[in-house]
């Protein structure tokens, strides 16, 4: 089944204590992309990436880290969490030539 | 000023109606142009996807653009009660990729 994973669906963690958030798609698309989700501020994108090794700031990018070493994997790394974090997060993927999204189930973020 | 803006809601229509959701965009060079349903703790599926002036039709389902007044519409015919859910109105502004930038979602309340 063609699908994005991410991991966990839901964490509580702690102001400081570095976390990361695994994304995986299957479909072999070339765009990944990580999004945040607040009330009625809507999907805001945190980074993005083209291809393996290509990766660009997208809208609100301060405390997130983010690395493509293969092009299945696109994680998202929280060096120094803080509560201005807790969010919703999505990770989503495109084909090439498509402007189709596929998102993951999201992952709810919560520091305390 | 918002980059994309969409009425909140709740909008609220009986079963069977045709429900209006409206979505207005600032960069008049935007080309595409998306609607994503998201049903609550879920995440967002595309339904419909427009790129010239006009309306395009999917079953119950009609996106329409206005690039000069720039705004974009999505009418659902026959509302039902599963269509009850939070729409994502997504631009897609010139010389940015692949990347969405989403309006903050219009609820959607369809009462049988």
């Amino acid at each position: 089944e063609a699908q994005v994973t991410q991991n966990p669906r839901y964490l509580i963690t702690v102001t400081g204590k570095k976390l990361t958030v695994t994304c995986s798609q299957n479909m072999n698309h070339e765009y990944m992309s990580w999004y945040r989700q607040d009330p009625g501020l809507g999907l805001r994108q945190i980074y993005y990436s083209m291809n393996v090794e290509v990766t660009d700031k997208g809208d609100v990018p301060e405390g997130y880290k983010v690395s493509r070493k293969e092009k299945r994997n696109f994680p998202l790394i929280l060096e120094s969490p803080s509560p201005n974090q807790t969010s919703l997060y999505f990770c989503a993927s495109s084909g090439q030539g498509s402007e189709k999204l596929f998102f993951g189930s999201g992952t709810q973020l919560s520091v305390l | 000023q918002k980059e994309v803006e969409q009425n909140s809601g709740p909008l609220s229509v009986p079963e069977g109606a045709i429900a209006s959701l409206n979505c207005t965009y600032s960069d008049r060079g935007s080309q595409s142009f998306f609607w994503y349903r998201q049903y609550s703790g879920k995440s967002p599926e595309l339904i419909m996807f427009i790129y010239s002036n006009g309306d395009k039709e999917d079953g119950r389902f009609t996106a329409q653009l206005n690039k000069a007044s720039q705004y974009v519409s999505l009418l659902i015919r026959d509302s039902q009660p599963s269509d009850s859910a939070t729409y994502l109105c997504a631009v897609n502004p010139p010389g940015s990729a692949r990347q969405l930038t989403f309006g903050s979602g219009t609820q959607l309340t369809v009462l049988p």
